[in-house]
């Protein structure tokens, strides 16, 4: 079975500067997906970032962007400049194939100060 | 597009009493679709996963006779809780999967059983 985990339950972050949030996970596989989705205070689950373990270029979709290190299974989240509307909860999710189901991590609570 | 909708986004029923909660992929037909339950400041857990015209498959510990589930067509799925408690007040999420890696969230359905 997979796991994820995240280490940090809360964290803040000044308006505009850089946070990283970790994320590590536990698998026996070789291919699968792994995504960052952002969960604010309305509770509608989005989808922030996405990676395919056998692409070895990190994503990137603007002011987000991971560090995947596919030996350590690792795979945290990094957001610049950050905004108030990053003021949010964070799940890291596995995905062992396309199609199934998602395993999320415990959350980080994020908040971004003005 | 892709667009998942929950109906009651909010629902208040007395111990004992059934309530049935609906997922609707609004723009495209979902091959599965996926309950979560969130509790307060937790992760989301999996529930179970259904597949259209399938029994659907539950995690270990739910209680299928209680957390009932029917995918009928490929835009729509039940989650039925049956004879609520207090215990069974959550959020639920569902998502839908069109076989890829993408889920679609649908906005979640609070549960108060008093």
């Amino acid at each position: 079975a997979q796991t994820v985990t995240q280490s940090q339950p809360e964290m803040s972050v000044q308006e505009a500067e850089t946070v990283t949030l970790s994320c590590t996970y536990d698998t026996s596989e070789n291919n699968y997906y792994l995504f960052w989705y952002k969960q604010p205070p309305s509770r509608q689950m989005i989808l922030v970032i996405r990676q395919e373990a056998y692409k070895q270029q990190n994503a990137t979709e603007n002011r987000f962007s991971v560090n995947f290190q596919k030996a350590a299974k690792s795979f945290s989240l990094k957001i610049s400049d950050s905004q108030l509307g990053d003021t949010a909860m964070y799940f890291c999710a596995f995905m062992i194939r396309a199609g199934n189901m998602l395993t999320f991590g415990g959350g980080t609570r994020l908040m971004v100060k003005p | 597009g892709a667009v998942v909708s929950q109906h009651p986004s909010w629902v208040i029923c007395k111990s004992g009493t059934s309530v049935k909660i609906e997922c609707r992929s609004l723009d495209f037909q979902a091959t599965t679709m996926f309950w979560y339950r969130q509790f307060p400041k937790q992760s989301l857990m999996l529930m179970a996963t259904s597949n259209e015209g399938s029994k659907a498959t539950y995690e270990q510990g739910v209680e299928k006779d209680k957390f009932l589930i029917n995918h009928a067509s490929l835009t729509l799925s039940t989650l039925t809780v049956t004879s609520a408690h207090p215990e069974d007040s959550s959020f639920y999420i569902c998502s839908a999967s069109q076989g890829g890696y993408e889920q679609y969230f649908g906005p979640g359905t609070r549960l108060t059983v008093t």
